[in-house]
């Protein structure tokens, strides 16, 4: 099966500068990559997501970019907030079956 | 519209007690999936139905662990004789369709067997 590998654990950065996570995952099926995020208590909520056919996709604040060759992809949030604090995840998905495969999270924290 | 729920949200349990977890996807939603998140990690896919029909199974850890969507809407989650193992965050998720790829997850439901 799919292998979601995840960097870094944790980060912290001051507020207002950016915020990189990458992930890489092993089976070149998987073309759907969603990012979500999950706060204290709370069930994970997707902020972005982007598909294989797309090398990047961009949402305000928040950016996804994606190299199928090399089988990695990133979330980028800028001008970072307090509230961006929280715990994000990268899965990744085939067309079928739709299964989701996590990494195994970051936690950002924002210092303001 | 009303999102994903999970009851209850809390559920301590003695070793080798039965329990039952409920979630009530988003109305409409034909696919339905229900993760394990352990504590620091992922979650990880436990199975997956489509309207009642469970089509994989293939995450449930044990024979212990039992699903079951009768009518196509509202879900249980099952575990018998659970064990310290078993303690994690149980989440649901549902899609609108089948192939349609975004999933909408509840909030969990924390089980802590003592």
């Amino acid at each position: 099966g799919e292998n979601v590998e995840q960097h870094p654990s944790t980060l912290s950065v001051q507020e207002g500068d950016s915020a990189v996570i990458k992930c890489t995952y092993s089976d070149s099926a998987s073309n759907y990559f969603p990012w979500y995020k999950q706060e204290l208590g709370k069930g994970p909520q997707l902020i972005i997501d982007i598909r294989s056919n797309v090398g990047e996709k961009k949402d305000q604040r928040i950016a996804v970019t994606l190299n199928k060759t090399a089988k990695h992809f990133s979330l980028h949030i800028t001008e970072t907030q307090p509230e961006d604090s929280a715990v994000y995840f990268c899965a990744a998905s085939y067309s079928t079956g739709n299964q989701f495969y996590f990494g195994t999270g970051t936690s950002l924290t924002v210092i303001p | 519209g009303a999102g994903v729920s999970q009851s209850p949200r809390y559920k301590v349990a003695k070793r080798g007690q039965d329990v039952a977890l409920r979630c009530d996807p988003i109305s409409g939603h034909v696919s339905l999936f229900w993760y394990q998140q352990a504590l620091g990690q992922g979650p990880e896919f436990l199975t997956y139905f489509q309207n009642e029909a469970q089509l994989d199974k293939s995450g449930l850890p044990s024979d212990r662990f039992f699903a079951e969507r009768p009518e196509g809407s509202v879900s249980t989650l099952k575990i018998q004789r659970t064990q310290q193992e078993d303690s994690a965050v149980y989440l649901c998720a549902s899609s609108l369709a089948a192939g349609e790829e975004t999933q909408y997850f509840g909030p969990g439901t924390r089980l802590l067997v003592l």
